[in-house]
C-alpha cells in the first residue's frame, strides 16, 4: 500500500500558487519523495522528487520538512491544463533495484478560472 | 523530448482471446515497467523488468501474464486469455540509470476493452 497520504482533492483559482500536501510520516532515511500528476486518462507525467533539500525544477517546487515527514508541491501560477490528479510517492533510489513507484489515491486538483 | 511509445491505443478483443500490448521505451533506458489501471481506480503496478528478466511482479501478474523483450526495443505485455476482468488502461513506463534518471517516463497507454 502506499507510504502517503494526501487529502482527495483541492481547487484552485487560475494565476494562484497551488500547494498540495503529502505526509509521509513513516518515510525512511533512504526514501526519496517523489511527485507525478495524471491527467485525464494520460499516462502518469514525472513532476519532480527529493530527499531532504527543497528543489524546484521548471514545472515546480518541492518543500521537504526538515524531518522529512511530510512535504508540500508548490505550481507557482497555476493554470487550467494544470488539472490533474496528483501523486506524492515514496520510493527508495537503490544502486541497481527498481524500487517501484506504488502510487495511492492521490489529490484531484481543480483550477478554476 | 524522447518519448515512451505504446501502440494500440485502443483494443477490443473478445474473452478468451489472447492479446499483445506492445511499446517501445526510451533507447537507452534500462527499467522497463507495465502498470495498469481499471476505470475509477488506482494505477497499479504489474511488472518490472531489467536485464532481460522479470525483476519483480505483483499479485495481479498471474500465470496469464508474460513480457518479452524480443529485440531490444520492443517491450511488450501478452494476456494469455482476456478476462471481463482486464479491461483496463495499461500503462508502460521506462527509466534510465544514475542520478540524474530517476524518473519513470510513462507511455500514453492501451486501452483494453475485452467483451
Amino acid at each position: 500500500d502506499a507510504k502517503t497520504t494526501q487529502p482527495p482533492s483541492m481547487d484552485c483559482a487560475e494565476g494562484r500558487a497551488a500547494n498540495l500536501p503529502c505526509n509521509h510520516s513513516t518515510i525512511s532515511g533512504n526514501e526519496y519523495v517523489y511527485w507525478y500528476r495524471q491527467i485525464h486518462s494520460q499516462g502518469p507525467q514525472y513532476i519532480i522528487h527529493g530527499l531532504k533539500n527543497n528543489e524546484t525544477n521548471e514545472m515546480a517546487s518541492l518543500i521537504i520538512t526538515e524531518d522529512r515527514k511530510s512535504s508540500t508541491l508548490i505550481l507557482p501560477h497555476a493554470t487550467l491544463r494544470d488539472t490533474a490528479v496528483y501523486y506524492c510517492i515514496v520510493r527508495g533510489n537503490y544502486g541497481g533495484s527498481q524500487g517501484n513507484l506504488i502510487f495511492g489515491k492521490g489529490t484531484k486538483l481543480s483550477v478554476k478560472p | 523530448e524522447p518519448e515512451v511509445t505504446q501502440t494500440p491505443s485502443h483494443q477490443v478483443t473478445q474473452m478468451g482471446q489472447e492479446v499483445i500490448l506492445r511499446c517501445v521505451p526510451i533507447s537507452n533506458h534500462l527499467y522497463f515497467y507495465w502498470y495498469r489501471q481499471i476505470l475509477g481506480q488506482k494505477v497499479e503496478f504489474l511488472v518490472s523488468f531489467y536485464n532481460n528478466e522479470i525483476s519483480e511482479k505483483s499479485e495481479i501478474f498471474d500465470d496469464q501474464f508474460s513480457v518479452e523483450r524480443p529485440d531490444g526495443s520492443n517491450f511488450t505485455l501478452k494476456i494469455r486469455s482476456t478476462k471481463l476482468e482486464d479491461s483496463a488502461m495499461y500503462f508502460c513506463a521506462s527509466r534510465g540509470q544514475g542520478a540524474i534518471n530517476y524518473g519513470y517516463t510513462f507511455g500514453s497507454g492501451t486501452r483494453l476493452t475485452v467483451v
